[in-house]
């Protein structure tokens, strides 16, 4: 159960689109299309903003898309704004019945 | 308006054992599997364990298996975390979350107990 890996810190400025990889393995992002992607503010909970690689739950903008290629998530944030400035992480079953997180990504908007 | 809302967190002492509760309300709490996950200071997401609706069903993360049960009282629509055999590195916020549906996606979190494991 090794934690997924993200960068550590990206940034981007206000209207530009900024990547945020998520790599495993084919024991869970590859193996299966249950990727999850997580927003969240200091002291506060996550929230959902991506489920099953691509889906986006309701009150979600479409700024916010995911994808996935072999063993790599993606969530990519399009027009980019202040208020998108947190910490992403991004989830994935695995084949053991378990769920394993990545260690996280600060996104700063500059 | 789905409410998830935990209690029980404190200060334990290392080798000492806790029981957080998590009290569900606004949706239909046994057709969900429901979550725990933790959050270390400053660090970032960890899961815990599961409890598939009826909680036969349950899976745990290898840093708690042996030491942390996860039950559900669907009459009560309450969900528990018994911790046994703490230790400093258990110290986190946990959360409760429910999955959207089997997926391992959590779509509804609550605010959070503080487990602080210190001698």
């Amino acid at each position: 159960q090794s934690a997924l890996t993200q960068p550590a810190s990206v940034s981007g400025s206000p209207g530009q689109s900024i990547t945020i990889s998520c790599t495993g393995t084919s024991s869970d992002v590859g193996g299966y299309n249950y990727v999850s992607w997580y927003q969240q503010y200091p002291a506060k909970a996550p929230k959902l903003m991506i489920f099953e690689v691509t889906n986006r739950p309701s009150g979600v903008p479409d700024r916010f898309s995911g994808s996935k290629s072999g063993n790599t998530a993606s969530l990519t944030i399009s027009g980019l704004q202040a208020e998108d400035e947190a910490y992403y992480y991004c989830s994935s079953y695995t084949t053991t019945n378990t769920e394993v997180f990545g260690g996280g990504t600060k996104l700063t908007v500059l | 308006q789905v409410q998830l809302v935990e209690s029980g967190g404190g200060v334990v002492r290392p080798g000492g054992s806790l029981r957080l509760s998590c009290a569900a309300s606004g949706f239909s709490f046994s057709d969900y599997g429901m979550h725990w996950v933790r959050q270390a200071p400053g660090k970032g997401l960890e899961w815990v364990a599961v409890a598939w609706f009826d909680g036969t069903d349950k899976y745990y993360a290898d840093s708690v298996k042996g030491r942390f049960t996860i039950s559900r009282d669907n009459s009560k629509n309450t969900l528990y975390l018994q911790m046994h055999s703490l230790r400093a590195e258990d110290t986190a916020v946990y959360f409760c979350a429910k999955d959207t549906g089997s997926d391992y996606s959590l779509d509804w979190w609550g605010q959070g107990a503080l487990v602080t494991v210190s001698s």
